[in-house]
Order: C-alpha cells, then structure tokens, then sequence
C-alpha cells in the first residue's frame, strides 16, 4: 500500500541553524500539506502546496519558513533560523485531488530546538 | 473561520464497553468531517469522513460517526472497546473542495480498561 515517508524521523538542532524536513509524498498525488504538533497541543496547518506554488498557509507559516518540490517526488519544509519554540512533530500529508479525497499523513519529524 | 472542540481529552472504558468520543465544529459552510487516530510514533490515520449524502458513515476497525447538523457534532462511536483501539482521536474539519486544509480538536486519549 502506498504510504507518505518522511525523513529524518528525529532532528535535533541548535537555535539559529537551518533544518530541512523531507517527505516523499504518494506517487501520483496532486496537493501537499504541512502540519505541525507541539507537545501536548494540537495539530495545526501550516501550509498547503499545489502545483508548484503555495495555495494556502497559516499565520504561523513566516518568513522563516519555505516550501519546496524540487524534483517532482520530494516536498520539502525548510526552516531558515529555527527557534526553541519550532520544537514541534511536523507532519506532512497529500492528497490525490479528487473532490473528496483523503489526505494521508507521514509518521512524522520530530523537531527538537536547543 | 472554523474549529473543533472535542470533549474530554482523557476517556477510559472497559474492554468490550461502547466507545463514545465526542466531537462539536463549527463551520461557516457545510463542513467535511474527518475523525483520524495516531498510535504511539507513528501518524495519523483516516478512520473515516463525511462530507456529503448519508450522515451516519462507518469507517474502519469498527468505528462510525454521525453528523448532526443541528447539535453541529460528529461523535465517533464503536460498540465494543479492543484493546487495540487504545490511541490518540484527532476530530477535524475543513471546508471541503477548494479549501481543504484541516483544522483539529485538541485530541481525546482513549485507554481501555482489561
């Protein structure tokens, strides 16, 4: 059965570097999706990406944060100058395209912010 | 704008006990629903969705929701409790096609009692 991946499943950081979070979507899905989960609260959008360009983000999704495709099967969330509170799960998610269609979520990067 | 509140973040019930996980919305459009489960370091999961038609829907593992207009709640039930149902319940809306994006409850930990 086709699944989302993710990589790394864990990241730990220093306060101020740059992380890329990687997600290999399923194969033939159109729509793409960030979220995120801080410890003990609940998940929150981030960002929505469709044809190569960003539809959607939160008030959340700054300046410090980008999206990317690169290559057709990577999507990819990049975080410029990270923050102790971007310690969070950050979960990716896509989604075929059909009008009703499911989204279906990675297991997930566990962001840790020193 | 949209949001979920999901009532008790703690539920216990014993083993083959009826399972009920309640969930409320609020939506300025007629809404998708969605209730997805996480187990432990892993991601979340469809259990099922409404989003038009028939307002009881069954999902997997033995679960099913009704959607109530009136009451503007989706509460997940399942007959009789496995201990295998012991995870985490996300309850989640969105304003279906065109704006997909999902917004969650705080969550409801299901623990079955032997």
């Amino acid at each position: 059965e086709p699944e989302v991946t993710q990589t790394p499943s864990h990241q730990v950081t220093q306060m101020g570097q740059e992380v890329i979070l990687r997600c290999v979507p399923i194969s033939n899905h159109l729509y793409f999706y960030w979220y995120r989960q801080i410890l003990g609260q609940k998940v929150e959008f981030l960002v929505s990406f469709y044809n190569n360009e960003i539809s959607e983000k939160s008030e959340i999704f700054d300046d410090q944060f980008s999206v990317e495709r690169p290559d057709g099967s990577n999507f990819t969330l990049k975080i410029r100058s990270t923050k102790l509170e971007d310690s969070a799960m950050y979960f990716c998610a896509s989604r075929a395209g059909l009008v009703d269609g499911e989204q279906f979520f990675g297991p997930g990067t566990r962001l840790t912010v020193l | 704008a949209q949001s979920v509140t999901q009532l008790g973040s703690h539920v216990s019930v014993s083993e083959g006990a009826l399972v009920l996980l309640r969930c409320n919305y609020s939506s300025s459009v007629p809404p998708y629903l969605f209730w997805y489960v996480q187990y432990p370091n892993q991601g979340l999961q469809l259990l099922l969705k409404y989003t038009t038609g028939a307002t009881l829907v069954k999902g997997i593992n033995g679960f099913e929701a009704e959607f109530k207009k009136s009451e503007t709640s989706f509460h997940l039930t399942k007959p009789s409790a496995h201990m295998s149902d012991a995870a985490e319940y996300f309850c989640a809306v969105s304003e279906g096609f065109g704006n997909e994006k999902l917004t969650f409850g705080t969550g409801t930990r299901l623990t079955i009692i032997p």
